[in-house]
């Protein structure tokens, strides 16, 4: 089984400029995460996905950044205009929807996009 | 708001060593989830502990659920430098009574063990 594919794996760009990142989930997993990770520290969730649709944005700084699916399935995650703070991975994760089949939500994470923010 | 403590943040070891981290919290989580995250990769899930009191084993990595449920630890029996790695705690977050399958994180810890 495939894993989580996320791209590109590393991205510099100066402050101001846009950046945008690619996720494709495992196959059929339904629910779509874009976690933060700051150096060293634990990943904070940007925005959750239930199909195409959005769960939770509760945390995604929306005057810069977006993030859609389109058809359920790949995402993007984009950041306009990038700060320095945004220096970052940002991770990609999916899972199956909460229920017997996944009672504890169980993620699997892509290796994430590493982001330097000059 | 339900956070997660782990401790110590870093961890810095000689191989053969035995090590325990600890993840806790204030508040009752239904399960909690271990990850491990290599330099470079994504978290990969270890282990989730469901029960109060529960061990479970992997090798030479132990983990344990509290009785109360509101704390963990992971016990590394003889590390290697195969171990290195940012080690997370992940609970599931409950929303407004309805759980939508949102995990909190804790700020994990790094072990780094030296050959």
């Amino acid at each position: 089984e495939a894993g989580v594919a996320q791209s590109p794996r590393y991205k510099i760009i100066e402050k101001r400029q846009s950046v945008a990142f690619w996720c494709n989930p495992i196959s059929g997993h339904a629910t779509l995460y874009w976690y933060q990770q700051i150096l060293g520290q634990g990943p904070k969730l940007l925005i959750q996905f239930q199909n195409n649709g959005v769960v939770d944005d509760s945390q995604l700084p929306k005057d810069r950044f977006s993030a859609e699916r389109l058809k359920g399935v790949d995402s993007t995650l984009k950041i306009q205009p990038a700060k320095l703070e945004d220096s970052a991975v940002y991770l990609c994760a999916s899972s199956k929807a909460p229920s017997s089949d996944n009672p504890y939500n169980e993620q699997f994470f892509g290796p994430g996009t590493r982001l330097t923010v000059l | 708001t339900q956070l997660l403590e782990q401790s110590p943040q870093f961890l810095s070891i000689q191989e053969g060593e035995n090590l325990t981290v600890y993840c806790n919290s204030s508040s009752v989580f239904s399960s909690l989830q271990w990850y491990r995250q290599e330099p470079g990769e994504g978290p990969v899930l270890l282990v989730t502990v469901v029960t109060g009191g529960e061990v479970k084993k992997l090798k030479r990595l132990t983990f344990q659920f509290g009785d109360a449920r509101k704390d963990s630890s992971l016990h590394i029996t003889a590390a290697q430098p195969g171990d290195t790695g940012l080690y997370l705690c992940a609970g599931p977050k409950i929303l407004s009574g309805t759980s939508y399958g949102k995990l909190t994180f804790g700020q994990g810890t790094i072990l780094t063990v030296h050959p």
